[in-house]
């Protein structure tokens, strides 16, 4: 049962447009959510991250939507980089130690 | 401050062998876990521990053990590799965020 879906395998898109990642839950216990970015041969790495008592959160070019009704959240990057291109994976902590529930990845390639 | 390092970053086993990944932090954290990541998927726990001494299952332990002796070591042991052992393996340190080592690629034949 996946609890953190992320149903986009890859995504392409031009320089200096808006890209656009979802992430689909189905624990409504899920009360904060993360986003990691991970290059080729590296560990991922924290991007930005959200409280499920807010809607939007902002960090320069990356801003991540939630959606509780619809246990949906977003990250948009705008505007998009070639830099950005990465596997972006959606996560978030449950249990007593904090351990993360990962969705699969979405492969973004952002195109010069 | 080297945060989270792995060794090796690759190895190659034979079926049956066994081996033991290393993981290091140097941020004094508390809370750290072992993933492993196949083609395709996201990470999914293996071990995790809270402290020195406790350690606990994930979602995917068969096959591996864990021990915490020290707040900055956690070893992730592999007994008689088997060929769906082969992938690539992340350990992670907590400090309001997870932090992850680079990890390391293992494949078994």
């Amino acid at each position: 049962d996946q609890q953190v879906k992320q149903n986009s395998p890859s995504l392409s898109v031009q320089e200096g447009r808006i890209s656009i990642l979802n992430c689909d839950y189905t624990n409504s216990m899920f009360d904060y959510f993360l986003w990691y970015k991970k290059y080729p041969a590296e560990g991922p790495t924290f991007l930005i991250s959200i409280s499920s008592i807010k809607d939007k959160n902002e960090d320069g070019r990356f801003t991540v939507f939630l959606n509780k009704s619809a246990k949906h959240l977003s990250l948009h990057i705008v505007p998009s980089q070639p830099g950005d291109s990465a596997v972006y994976f959606c996560a978030a902590p449950s249990g007593s130690a904090r351990q993360l529930t990962f969705g699969s990845g979405t492969q973004l390639t952002v195109l010069p | 401050n080297a945060g989270v390092t792995q060794t090796p970053k690759f190895r190659i086993l034979k079926i049956g062998q066994s081996m033991t990944l290393q993981c290091t932090q140097d941020m004094n954290h508390n809370y750290m876990y072992w993933y492993r990541q196949d083609p395709g998927m996201g990470l999914k726990l293996i071990y995790y521990s809270v402290g020195a001494g406790i350690t606990d299952k994930g979602e995917v332990p068969n096959g591996y053990n864990v021990s915490r002796s020290t707040t900055e070591d956690f070893p992730l042991r592999l007994e008689l590799a088997a060929p769906s052992q082969t992938s690539v393996y992340f350990c992670a340190s907590e400090g309001g965020e997870q932090y992850f080592g680079p990890g390391t690629r293992l494949t078994v034949t």
